[in-house]
């Protein structure tokens, strides 16, 4: 079956600094999606990808899909403490969506 | 536009009791999605409808689980028995169509005592 590995599990970062996280796979996929999902709620769309080497921003994040179609990244610049929760990569191949194990980030302000 | 609507929010049953969570899907979305996010993991996909016929239901445990979206509109999921690890958020999403964004309701949190 498809694998799909996200990086790293976890991250406890000062408030301002930067954070990457990544997610790849043995697989090709035809659209890369990253959600934020907060406590009690839902996961929240904040980036689309849909072409391989794609780089798109949404104000202070920035994600690309990856030249091989297996991997995408996802950059925050300048966090802040409304950036905690847990962050997952969502790819999608034929019709088929795939939820990453979802990086899980703490702010210390 | 309104987005996903699940209820209830929270439900409390004992193992071998029914449940019955509904969704409403944003108006003129194709595809519905239901998936079992247990505390600590990502959401797991239980079921995919297109309209009103099942694309994907290979992780639903169909001897316990079962699923409908009459009319291709809102759907409802049951369980019947339920089990001590069914405990879990169930998450509803919906997209214009197979290939595009999901939005997802804020699930309904269950628990099996």
């Amino acid at each position: 079956g498809q694998q799909l590995n996200q990086s790293p599990q976890s991250m406890f970062i000062q408030e301002g600094e930067d954070v990457s996280m990544n997610c790849t796979s043995s697989s090709i996929f035809n659209t890369w999606l990253w959600y934020k999902q907060e406590p009690g709620e839902g996961p929240v769309l904040l980036i689309a990808l849909y072409k391989a080497g794609e780089l798109t921003s949404n104000g202070r994040l920035t994600a690309q899909f990856g030249i091989t179609r297996k991997d995408s990244f996802l950059n925050i610049s300048a966090s802040i403490p409304s950036d905690v929760g847990i962050y997952f990569c969502l790819p999608s191949g034929t019709y088929k969506y795939i939820f990453g194990t979802g990086t899980r980030l703490k702010v210390l302000a | 536009e309104a987005g996903v609507a699940q209820s209830p929010r929270y439900k409390i049953i004992e193992k071998r009791q029914s449940v019955a969570f509904w969704c409403n899907p944003i108006s003129g979305h194709a595809t519905l999605y239901w998936y079992q996010q247990i505390l600590g993991q990502g959401p797991k996909l239980l079921i995919q409808f297109q309209n009103n016929g099942v694309v994907d239901d290979s992780q639903l445990p169909k001897d316990r689980f079962s699923a409908e979206r009459l009319k291709g509109v809102d759907s409802t999921l049951k369980i019947q028995p339920a089990k001590l690890e069914d405990s879990a958020v169930y998450l509803c999403a919906s997209s214009k169509k197979g290939d595009s964004p999901l939005h997802f309701g804020n699930g309904t949190r269950l628990t099996v005592t």
